[in-house]
């Protein structure tokens, strides 16, 4: 069954330092999201994103937060200065328009130092 | 913005017995509700969801119901296994939206006892 893949795993990076996140959702899915997850707490809407625009964002997703879809299979979510409390689970998941549920990648957990 | 609560945050039960979590929502358009496992070191993971038009929807040892009026729907697992032990997460969103974002609830950490 195709998989929405994350990389890296597992992110440690300086605050004030820049980070991309990266994620391939299923091949033939079209709207894509980023949600957080800090620890022991619930899943946090970030952003979506469709057509090569942002759909709907939160109040978290910030002028510190960027989204892209640089190539035909990449989905990547950027902070530019890092803070301790980017500290979370970063998932990303994708689903097609009209089509549930969204499907959901295993994560890339951020620490920042 | 919708508002998910959801009860219990723990629910230990006997392997073999029943479990059943509880949602209520606060956004009357919202109309999708899907339920999430997630396992450690994973991502959450559908495993059964209802819309709107419907009041009940079973898979096996799995069901959800759902009451529009009082704004609540409801995780019912029957004849639990210990592969049944994980976080799961109800949610709640509207399809209309065309950002089509999911709000989450706070999780229920599920053992079951062999």
């Amino acid at each position: 069954e195709p998989e929405v893949t994350q990389t890296p795993s597992h992110q440690v990076t300086q605050m004030g330092q820049e980070v991309i996140l990266r994620c391939v959702p299923i091949s033939n899915h079209l709207y894509f999201y980023w949600y957080r997850q800090i620890l022991g707490q619930k899943v946090e809407f970030l952003v979506s994103f469709y057509n090569n625009e942002i759909s709907e964002k939160s109040e978290i997703f910030d002028d510190q937060f960027s989204v892209e879809r640089p190539d035909g299979s990449n989905f990547t979510l950027k902070i530019r200065s890092t803070k301790l409390e980017d500290s979370a689970m970063y998932f990303c998941a994708s689903n097609t328009p009209g089509r549930q549920p969204q499907h959901f990648g295993d994560g890339t957990r951020l620490s920042i130092l | 913005g919708e508002n998910v609560e959801q009860h219990p945050s723990t629910l230990s039960v006997q392997e073999g017995d029943s479990a059943v979590i509880k949602c209520t929502y606060s956004d009357s358009a919202s109309n999708y509700f899907p339920w999430y496992k997630q396992e450690l070191g994973k991502g959450p993971q559908l495993i059964i969801d209802i819309r709107s038009n419907v009041g009940e929807k079973k898979d096996q040892r799995i069901a959800v119901t759902l009451n529009k009026t009082a704004k609540h729907f409801s995780l019912h697992i029957t004849e639990t296994q210990p592969e049944d032990s994980a976080v799961y997460f109800c949610a709640a969103s509207n399809l209309r939206n065309t950002g089509n974002q999911f709000y989450f609830g706070t999780g229920t950490s599920l053992t079951v006892i062999p």
